[in-house]
């Protein structure tokens, strides 16, 4: 079956770094766009970053710009995210998620965007010093 | 960013009672909408897609409806198994947003 399975996180201190790692199986990784999402303790759900299914493209949340980096090995069928000078504020269970694309039915385009349909279990990243 | 304003944010209802959740975009998004179920310690599940697409395995008694800038999404009759949070997202544009959750607790 479809399965997302997240590592990497633990406990660090301000201004450290973290790589987190998804590992995905039960579909072919290589065709589809992934994303990390994050739910801070007690919090809703904040979306991070988006790769696309080939690596050419990526785009991020504006609280993480300039300091985490997503990343792609289609042949490992892995996801990563970088993540630098990390912040308190950056406390959160981090989920990757597999993207699928829609339309609008009215006009045919594609919508820029992505629903998720398949998500993790999760890992817990702590910012503390 | 497209802002989600989802309402209530909480609520406490009755194995079999009708329930309804309701979410508003700042601006037209047409159908490009979701829902998702978060149970307490799991990632989040996908519900409704495309404003009103039941995902594949997900009950019949849930069901949604909206296009545009007003959604809703309705448990028809509530089962143990559906306390939890829902969240409502919007896929039209980047970034991609989420409602603040509605969380849903036994009466």
């Amino acid at each position: 079956q479809v399965q997302l399975v997240e590592s990497g996180g633990g406990v660090v201190q301000p201004g450290r770094s973290l790589r987190l790692s998804c590992a995905a199986s039960g579909f072919t990784f290589s065709s589809y766009p992934v994303h990390w999402v994050r739910q801070a303790p007690g919090k809703g759900l904040e979306w991070v970053a988006i790769i696309s299914y080939d690596a050419t493209n990526e785009y991020y949340a504006e609280s993480v710009k300039g300091r985490f980096t997503i990343s792609r090995d289609n042949s490992k069928n892995t996801l990563y995210l970088q993540m630098n000078s990390l912040k308190t504020e950056d406390t959160a269970v981090y989920y990757c998620a597999r993207g699928q694309a829609s339309y609008d039915f009215l006009t045919g385009y594609p919508f820029s965007g992505y629903y998720l349909d398949c998500w993790g279990q999760g890992t817990l990243v702590t910012v503390s010093s | 960013a497209i802002q989600l304003t989802q309402s209530p944010s909480s609520l406490s209802a009755s194995i079999g009672d009708r329930v309804t959740i309701t979410c508003r975009a700042s601006q037209d998004i047409s159908s490009a909408f979701a829902w998702y179920q978060q149970r307490p310690g799991k990632g989040p599940q996908l519900l409704i897609y495309d404003a009103s697409y039941l995902e594949s395995g997900v009950p019949s008694r849930f069901s949604a409806s909206g296009s545009g800038t007003d959604f809703t999404l309705t448990i028809s009759s509530l089962q143990p198994e559906d306390f939890a949070t829902y969240y409502c997202q919007q896929f039209h544009s980047n970034p991609l947003t989420f409602g603040g959750g509605t969380k849903v607790e036994i009466k």
